[in-house]
């Protein structure tokens, strides 16, 4: 089955800094990406997802990259503000959603 | 629109008692998903959904149920409660038709086996 790790795990950040998450995936089936934001306490909410036919897609302040040859997609986050500090979740879907351990980034004002 | 509905909120459970988690969801969508996430980690798919009257079973199925009457309702069964099944449960939906298509979560159920 599908595996997804990420990294970091823990990300604190200046605000107006950029803040980079980094997702790695086994199965070269997988063919969609989505990213969640979850609040303390609240359900996970998509932020924002890429297909395996897209290298590169924006949306704002945020950013995902896809490398579908090395396997690995990344969110950035620019102009960080206090309001994205949150444990952020990367999936990979083959057959179902595989979600990485999260990494929890704060935003220090 | 409602969106992902669950029931109950919280609930705390002796070892050995029986529960049934309730799911509904108000966007006709076909495929549904039970998780479980455990404090500072992922979630970890129990249990799913592609239709009416068709489950299967996730990468953590031991110990739970699931039924699909409807297209709107997706519980999920607790037979024997066990201290490891203390978890915060999330149901989540997504369209039907295509598998990879976002998935809309309810507010989760926090659960307690004391």
């Amino acid at each position: 089955g599908e595996n997804v790790e990420q990294h970091p795990s823990t990300l604190s950040v200046q605000e107006g800094d950029s803040a980079v998450i980094k997702c790695t995936y086994s199965d070269s089936a997988s063919n969609y990406f989505p990213w969640y934001k979850q609040e303390l306490g609240k359900r996970p909410q998509l932020i924002i997802d890429i297909r395996s036919n897209v290298g590169e897609k924006k949306d704002q302040r945020i950013a995902v990259t896809l490398n579908k040859t090395a396997k690995h997609f990344s969110l950035h986050i620019t102009e960080t503000q206090p309001e994205d500090s949150a444990v952020y979740f990367c999936a990979a879907h083959d057959y179902k959603l595989s979600f990485g351990a999260g990494t929890t980034v704060t935003v220090r004002a | 629109n409602a969106g992902v509905t669950q029931t109950p909120k919280f609930r705390i459970l002796k070892i050995g008692q029986s529960m049934t988690l309730q799911c509904a969801q108000d966007m006709n969508h076909n495929y549904m998903y039970w998780y479980r996430q455990d404090p500072g980690m992922g979630l970890k798919l129990i249990y799913y959904s592609v239709g009416a009257g068709i489950t299967d079973k996730g990468e953590v199925p031991n110990g739970y149920n699931v039924s699909r009457s409807t297209t709107e309702d997706f519980p999920l069964r607790l037979e024997l409660a066990a201290p490891s099944q203390t978890s915060v449960y999330f149901c989540a939906s997504s369209q039907g038709g295509d598998s990879n298509q976002p998935q809309h979560f309810g507010d989760g159920t926090r659960l307690s086996i004391l």
